[in-house]
């Protein structure tokens, strides 16, 4: 089976760095892409990684280990409008785009 | 004007009723995806397409069909709608000739099945 797993949810205060993991189990994998979605909102695209290690992309930085299957999203300098839910996406195998979601992880930036 | 729009944003529906969802681009991608979303299980594929001559079955795709009218146009259809497919629906797009693996997101459907 194919399966990702992420926290539920996560708190943290404004300026502060926050990291969401993400462990994965599929059948082939190609990368793990990264997505954020406010209030039930259109998810939009973060990150994606292909090969191991640290991608950085302003206050958001995305982590990959193929070896360990697990990545995370690392959020800096946060802000009130980082709340939000966060995925986490496995490009399966085959010459494909096809996505596996995670189940989301709900991140609550407080004052 | 939005790159990826879905109608209706918002359908209430009776069971057994047939429902058709709509999706348009105008990005110019050659893949469309539709997807379904429910609280806690986040996003589960239904169909994809290639191309207008290339459809794929996803996750979840019984009970659901879909018609690729046109590059731009992608439509979801429930033959005869059912409570458990109340839900979140989104449409998606990607580019294979960019190498690219980012997916654009239409704003939605939210369809509840009475």
């Amino acid at each position: 089976g194919q399966s990702l797993e992420q926290p539920s949810e996560v708190t943290a205060v404004e300026g502060a760095i926050v990291q969401i993991n993400c462990t994965y189990q599929t059948s082939g994998f190609y990368g793990l892409s990264w997505y954020q979605q406010h209030d039930g909102g259109a998810p939009t695209f973060l990150s994606y990684n292909a090969l191991d290690g640290l991608e950085e992309t302003g206050r958001f930085s995305s982590f990959l280990s193929r070896s360990d299957s697990y990545g995370y999203l690392l959020l800096q300098e946060l802000q009130m409008k980082d709340s939000a839910s966060y995925f986490c996406a496995v490009r399966g195998g085959g010459a494909t785009n096809k996505l596996i979601f995670g189940t989301g992880t709900l991140l609550a930036v407080q004052p | 004007d939005a790159d990826v729009t879905q109608t209706p944003r918002n359908r209430i529906t009776k069971t057994g009723k047939r429902i058709m969802l709509e999706c348009s681009q105008t990005k110019g991608h050659d893949r469309m995806y539709w997807y379904r979303q429910d609280p806690g299980l986040g996003l589960r594929l239904i169909y994809y397409s290639f191309d207008v001559k290339d459809i794929n079955k996803g996750e979840i795709s019984d009970g659901y069909s879909v018609s690729r009218q046109a590059q731009a146009k992608f439509s979801l259809s429930l033959e005869s709608a059912i409570p458990n497919q109340t839900a979140l629906y989104f449409c998606a797009t990607s580019d294979s000739r960019t190498g690219s693996y980012e997916q654009y997101f239409g704003p939605g459907t939210r369809l509840t099945v009475t």
